[in-house]
């Protein structure tokens, strides 16, 4: 159980274009979901929290315009990278919390790795 | 503030020995503290948990960790190292004071597993 899908998992594409990166709890509803960002033998970077039904929180420097988040259903969370450049290239992870549950784990996606040439 | 330190970037062990990785944290609240490990362009995968119930804890794949309070420590441990165990493992803390679900991550751990 618990599982998220993460897709897609990898993204290669020209410097300009917007990629979107869907994040889906499959087997249970998730009111809350995270958006993360991981640069080679790093740790994982909170970018954003995502709210179903309300506009997600944004983490101090990450810039809300150039990565939009979409909660729109309990199963769903969205990040949209628009305009991509090279330096926005990254490992991009998404978590989901189980709704109404306290205290329990985040369960990770697989991640999307992209790459803007 | 709630903070978690790793306390080795590198492990490594051999085949069929020991494991065992350091934790510290800093938590002006009970924490709720997790181990997940990352293997190569994957997501995290969840080890164990502590949520103030017991103190030690035992995880999947016969890793378990022991809470702590007056070390403020919860080091991960395994009896028997396998290849397979050769990943990349995080000490988590859970934000508690607002119940945002927000997770403070260590810096990480690299294992390495020799034959």
């Amino acid at each position: 159980g618990a599982v998220v899908s993460q897709h897609p998992s990898w993204v290669i594409c020209k410097s300009g274009t917007s990629v979107k990166i869907e994040c889906r709890s499959l087997d249970f509803q998730a009111t809350t979901m995270f958006w993360y960002r991981q640069f080679p033998k790093q740790s994982l970077m909170l970018m954003a929290t995502s709210n179903e039904g309300s506009k997600a929180t944004y983490e101090q420097g990450v810039e809300k315009d150039k990565f939009l988040i979409n909660h729109a259903s309990l199963t769903l969370s969205t990040l949209t990278v628009t305009s991509a450049h090279p330096e926005d290239s990254s490992f991009y992870i998404c978590s989901a919390r189980q709704a109404g549950v306290y205290n329990q784990p985040q369960h990770f996606g697989d991640g999307t790795r992209l790459s803007i040439l | 503030a709630q903070s978690v330190t790793q306390l080795d970037s590198h492990v490594s062990v051999s085949e069929g020995t020991p494991v065992l990785l350091r934790c510290n944290y800093s938590s002006s609240y009970s924490p709720s503290l997790f181990w997940y490990v990352q293997h190569p362009n994957k997501g995290l995968q969840l080890l164990l948990k502590y949520t103030s119930a017991a103190t030690l804890v035992k995880g999947i794949n016969g890793f378990e960790a022991e809470f702590k309070k007056s070390e403020t420590s919860f080091h991960l441990t395994k009896p028997s190292a396998h290849m397979s165990d050769a990943a990349e493992y995080f000490c988590v803390v859970s934000e508690s004071s607002s119940n945002t679900g927000k997770l403070i991550f260590g810096q990480g751990t690299t294992l390495q597993v020799k034959p």
